[in-house]
């Protein structure tokens, strides 16, 4: 069965130094990957996916994504960390376009 | 905006009570999943319907059900209900069953606290 493993409940970084959130999934077949982003009172909207081809995906706001099937990761990144990005992110897979199976989530916290 | 609507945002009962919640997808797309969200389980998928038929099923208790109709609205129903049934309940939906990507469009979650 496939599942999702985001390593650290909680992440703080300061205004401006990397970010680097961990995924790793486990799938017996080639699985689609996502990042979603979810700000306060508010739904999850995607910020990046992979599907097939190029391994490093670039998302909305700057952050990116890249695909390592012998790892099986998918850390999501993004060189500055801005004020605006503190939310909570969840790694997702699927399957064949069937059900989505979810991460923990891990929140970004992101200091002046 | 997703495209996604959730009703009602916020709704508070009691325990014992039934509760429905209420989800359109965008515009032409035929999939609708429900996930639940709380503090100590985190997102956790209950159940699919594509086009008006259930497609998979996750951790949904007995006590809820839902479905979809002709017009590929759903309504989630939950009863006999618990304190531990507080939760955050998203509706999402996507293009199609098989063929799409996989990607999920969020509505804005309908938030349920059983006193």
């Amino acid at each position: 069965a496939q599942s999702v493993t985001q390593l650290g409940s909680h992440v703080s970084v300061s205004e401006g130094a990397l970010v680097l959130l961990r995924c790793n999934y486990s799938s017996s077949v080639p699985p689609y990957l996502f990042w979603y982003v979810q700000y306060p009172n508010q739904g999850l909207q995607l910020l990046l996916k992979y599907t097939t081809g190029a391994t490093l995906v670039k998302g909305i706001n700057g952050f990116e994504a890249e695909f390592k099937k012998s790892e099986t990761s998918f850390h999501l990144t993004k060189p500055s960390a801005h004020m605006s990005d503190a939310a909570e992110y969840f790694c997702a897979v699927n399957i064949g376009g069937f059900k989505t199976i979810f991460g923990a989530g891990t929140r970004l916290f992101v200091k002046a | 905006d997703s495209g996604v609507t959730q009703t009602p945002k916020h709704l508070i009962t009691a325990t014992g009570q039934r509760v429905t919640l209420r989800c359109s997808p965008r515009s032409g797309d035929l999939s609708v999943y429900w996930y639940q969200q709380s503090l100590d389980q985190g997102l956790q998928f209950l159940i699919q319907y594509y086009n008006g038929e259930e497609r998979a099923k996750g951790n949904i208790l007995e006590r809820f059900s839902a479905q979809q109709f002709p017009d590929l609205h759903s309504e989630l129903n939950l009863s006999s209900l618990e304190l531990g049934d507080s939760a955050l309940y998203f509706c999402a939906s996507s293009v199609a069953q098989g063929a799409s990507t996989g990607e999920l469009f969020f509505g804005e979650g309908s938030r349920l606290t059983v006193l």
